[in-house]
């Protein structure tokens, strides 16, 4: 069966020091992948998405980068954290085909200090 | 740019009362899907439904489409306080790029 993980589950980091969040899918091959951060009590903003190796998306320019080494290994990171960098980072993984649904990890609570 | 946008923001309503969240979007789409976040997790999808549906059950969940007014529906019925949570409608821009609304704090009273 496929799973995700996402890692760490939280996060506490000063300003202007460096982030590495990591997601990786396990049981499927070439999938969509997706990070996404949420304030409190907000909705999602996509973040960046790949489709497949290399192929990154980015949709709000930003403090943040995206990077996808393996197929099913997906990293979001900064150089040097803001403030406002803080809240609730997900990942999630789809099929090529989008006709079915979504799967994500458990998420990541990031707080800048 | 947020593709979904449900309403009402928030809603509480009492135990065994039905619960009905709206989702508004504005382009064409193959699906909306709904998908339910407890607090501090990630989401878990509900149900899909397809452009070419007007209308899909599972368990107390109904969903309607209309494809016309660009709009869908999520009602959940007699529901529970477990039933406590965030719900988010989703669709697909362009190709690949998978959407969420700002969503729906539900609370059930018991």
């Amino acid at each position: 069966s496929q799973t995700i993980h996402q890692w760490p589950a939280t996060l506490v980091q000063p300003v202007g020091s460096p982030l590495s969040l990591e997601c990786t899918v396990e049981g499927t091959s070439n999938p969509n992948l997706y990070w996404y951060r949420q304030a409190a009590g907000r909705g999602l903003q996509l973040l960046f998405y790949s489709v497949g190796i290399g192929q990154i998306s980015s949709e709000v320019p930003q403090n943040l980068s995206a990077s996808r080494p393996q197929d099913r290994q997906f990293i979001l990171s900064s150089k040097k954290l803001l403030l406002s960098d803080s809240g609730f980072y997900l990942c999630a993984w789809t099929g090529q085909l989008m006709n079915t649904e979504a799967f994500f990890g458990q998420g990541t609570r990031l707080t800048v200090v | 740019s947020q593709q979904g946008e449900e309403d009402p923001q928030a809603l509480s309503i009492q135990e065994g009362e039905n619960a009905t969240m709206n989702c508004s979007y504005k382009t064409s789409i193959n699906n909306l899907q709904w998908y339910r976040q407890n607090s501090g997790r990630g989401l878990v999808h509900l149900i899909l439904i397809r452009s070419n549906e007007r209308e899909k059950h599972s368990g107390r969940l109904r969903v309607t489409l209309d494809t016309s007014k660009k709009s869908s529906s999520l009602l959940i019925t007699a529901s529970r306080a477990a039933d406590t949570a965030s719900y988010f409608c989703a669709t697909v821009q362009g190709a690949q790029k998978l959407v969420f609304g700002q969503g729906t704090r539900l609370t059930i009273n018991p």
